[in-house]
């Protein structure tokens, strides 16, 4: 069974980089077949795509985030991470690392609530 | 792409059947998934590519459509369903959701 599971901090100081890991465990993040997710969901509302890597490498941005993402995995650990620069309080939301087979995102993590404040 | 979901609220009874409708802004074949979402927690796949029931989900849910135009069907609701649904389109990238459709209890 394939499990998720994010960390980071919650709380993000305008105009500084957001840093969030996600753990995988019950697979190797380097298996075939799996595209590794950020989704983000601002509170009250819908889904947001953030991006998402496979793990050659290859990576997916949302354009209208892709100026101040960065996604990454480190295969050592079986973690991908997420850097979202220059936040504002826009950028605060529950944070979901998520996986599947590019079509769908059949596993989450519990998400994470990030909020931007000073 | 834009998908729309009508409506944005539905209010009914345990038993009832339910129907709610995502809409693309340009066809998307069906590369169209279903999510349930429970307050607090993440959404659940329940149908994927447009009406495949993924293993594990009640087979009280159906999912159809093709093109732009898609349904969810929850045959008789259960108390357990009453939760938000989303629709999320996966033809092009960025993949995008649906704005969720609340089912409360009528």
């Amino acid at each position: 069974q394939v499990h998720l599971q994010e960390s980071g901090p919650g709380l993000v100081k305008p105009s500084q980089t957001l840093s969030l890991t996600c753990t995988v465990s019950g697979v190797s993040i380097t298996s075939g077949g799996y595209y590794w997710s950020w989704i983000r969901q601002h509170p009250g509302k819908g889904l947001e795509w953030i991006a998402y890597i496979y793990y050659s490498g290859s990576t997916y941005y949302n354009s209208s985030l892709k100026s101040r993402v960065v996604i990454s995995v480190d295969t050592s650990k079986n973690q991908f991470s997420l850097k979202l620069t220059s936040v504002t309080a826009a950028d605060t939301a529950v944070y979901y690392c998520a996986s599947g087979n590019g079509y769908n995102f059949l596993y989450w993590g519990q998400g994470t609530l990030v909020t931007v404040s000073s | 792409i834009q998908m729309t979901q009508s409506p944005s609220s539905l209010s009914a009874s345990v038993g009832d059947r339910v129907t709610i409708t995502c809409r693309a802004s340009q066809t998307i074949s069906s590369y169209l998934n279903w999510y349930q979402q429970k307050p607090g927690k993440a959404p659940k796949l329940l149908i994927y590519a447009a009406s495949n029931l993924q293993s594990g989900v009640p087979s009280r849910f159906s999912g159809s459509g093709s093109g732009t135009d898609f349904t969810l069907t929850i045959s008789s609701l259960q108390p357990e369903d009453f939760a938000t649904y989303y629709c999320q389109q996966s033809y092009i990238t960025p993949q995008t959701f649906g704005q969720g459709t609340k089912l409360e209890i009528k």
